[in-house]
């Protein structure tokens, strides 16, 4: 089945960096890659995604990038403020299977 | 915007007894899952659900376990006799149609096995 690792586990920037956080997937029939941000006690909020026939996928101060070649994709967060504090996951899936997630990044952005 | 929504948000029960946790899915989607997390740990897949039965499930999932649709808007997942690694969050999420649309979560159930 799909796993899916997930780095770093923890991640410290100031006000105004720039953030990356890295997912590798096993699985090659993966389709489809969505980000999760979670805040203390509340549920995952989907903040953005890409499927397999993107390489790239862009929305304001958050990006993504896949590279299917190498199993791997990344989550950009540019400009980081301190409200983009939270814990975010990456997952994987194969059309019609469930989400299976990373073990998450705990993002902390100081001002 | 429509939202998954769960209830009870917090459920405390003894060691042995069953709970039946409930998720109110989006009005217009047709796929329903459920995932476990425990505190400070990652989302766990426990089952998915689609045309009115089970279409995957986790190792997670065993005979303890068991989800239903009991009518057009509510899906609940069942635990018989509960253990204290029960306790964890559950989420319900649902997807429209079309496997590869996006999950929305609900708020979660914290359950407290004590």
């Amino acid at each position: 089945g799909e796993n899916v690792e997930q780095h770093p586990s923890t991640l410290s920037v100031q006000e105004g960096d720039s953030a990356v956080i890295k997912c590798t997937y096993s699985d090659s029939a993966s389709n489809y890659f969505p980000w999760y941000k979670q805040e203390l006690g509340k549920r995952p909020q989907l903040i953005i995604d890409i499927r397999s026939n993107v390489g790239e996928k862009k929305d304001q101060r958050i990006a993504v990038t896949l590279n299917k070649t190498a199993k791997h994709f990344s989550l950009h967060i540019t400009e980081t403020q301190p409200e983009d504090s939270a814990v975010y996951f990456c997952a994987a899936r194969r059309a019609g299977t469930a989400l299976i997630f990373g073990k998450g990044t705990t993002l902390s952005v100081s001002s | 915007e429509p939202e998954v929504t769960q209830t009870p948000s917090h459920q405390v029960t003894q060691m042995g007894q069953e709970v039946i946790l409930r998720c109110v899915p989006i009005s217009n989607h047709l796929y329903f899952y459920w995932y476990r997390q425990i505190l400070g740990q990652k989302v766990e897949f426990l089952v998915s659900f689609y045309n009115n039965e089970i279409s995957e499930k986790s190792e997670i999932f065993d005979d303890q376990f068991s989800v239903e649709r009991p009518d057009g808007s509510n899906f609940t997942l069942k635990i018989r006799s509960t253990k204290l690694e029960d306790s964890a969050m559950y989420f319900c999420a649902s997807s429209g149609q079309g496997r590869s649309y996006e999950q929305y979560f609900g708020p979660g159930t914290r359950l407290t096995v004590t």
